[in-house]
């Protein structure tokens, strides 16, 4: 079974800093993985999603990388808003379309003080 | 641009009620997901669906049952409310594996 962690639990950093956010995983035959962002109350947003064939996908000041073999994701923010305070999750999808869901890590609560 | 629609935003509701949630999809996605969320928790599958008349329970127990009549709805409904249902209850759609577009959600309180 799938298990997924993300370090750190919470995080909080000064305006304009860049952060990584790191997911980990545990059954590597992935077919995708996802970043999403949530903020409280809401929904989740889809920020990025990397195909197993990929290392990194860029969104404006977003990169998420994907080390499959070592069961690694990061999410890079650079030059951190107020704005980008929320909870990060990561959810890595299995190769076995009909029986796979995607399991879901606990999220990383980043806050951006200004 | 495709979407996910979730009614109502919010439900304030009695002790005993029969309600139900709505969940539709725009996209024409063949696989459905309904979460299960407390205030600053983790997320929790309750019931997915594959297709059109397939439906499966998740990873933690509810008393809800869904039904997928047609591709783009997926409704829950709790025959009968309780305080212990309250809850964010999330809907989620994706085309084939990973790549999940989720709506905005539907807080639940059970008084």
């Amino acid at each position: 079974k799938q298990e997924v962690t993300q370090i750190p639990a919470a995080l909080s950093v000064p305006e304009g800093e860049n952060l990584v956010l790191n997911c980990s995983f545990t059954d590597s035959a992935i077919y995708n993985l996802q970043w999403f962002r949530q903020d409280p109350g809401k929904g989740l947003t889809s920020l990025l999603l990397i195909q197993s064939s990929q290392r990194e996908q860029t969104s404006g000041r977003l990169n998420a990388s994907l080390d499959k073999s070592s069961g690694r994701s990061t999410l890079y923010i650079a030059a951190s808003q107020p704005g980008d305070s929320a909870t990060y999750l990561c959810a890595p999808s299995p190769y076995n379309t009909n029986a796979g869901k995607s399991t879901f890590g606990d999220g990383t609560t980043l806050t951006v003080k200004p | 641009e495709a979407d996910i629609y979730q009614t109502p935003r919010y439900l304030v509701i009695g002790t005993g009620k029969k309600i139900t949630l709505e969940c539709s999809q725009t996209m024409g996605h063949d696989k459905m997901y309904w979460y299960q969320q407390d205030p600053g928790m983790e997320l929790h599958l309750i019931h997915y669906s594959y297709g059109v008349n397939s439906t499966e329970k998740g990873d933690l127990s509810s008393e809800s049952t869904v039904s997928r009549i047609r591709t783009e709805h997926f409704p829950l409904t709790l025959e009968s409310a309780r305080p212990s249902h309250t809850s964010q209850y999330l809907c989620a759609s994706s085309e084939t594996v990973g790549g999940y577009t989720f709506g905005s959600g539907t807080r639940l309180t059970v008084v």
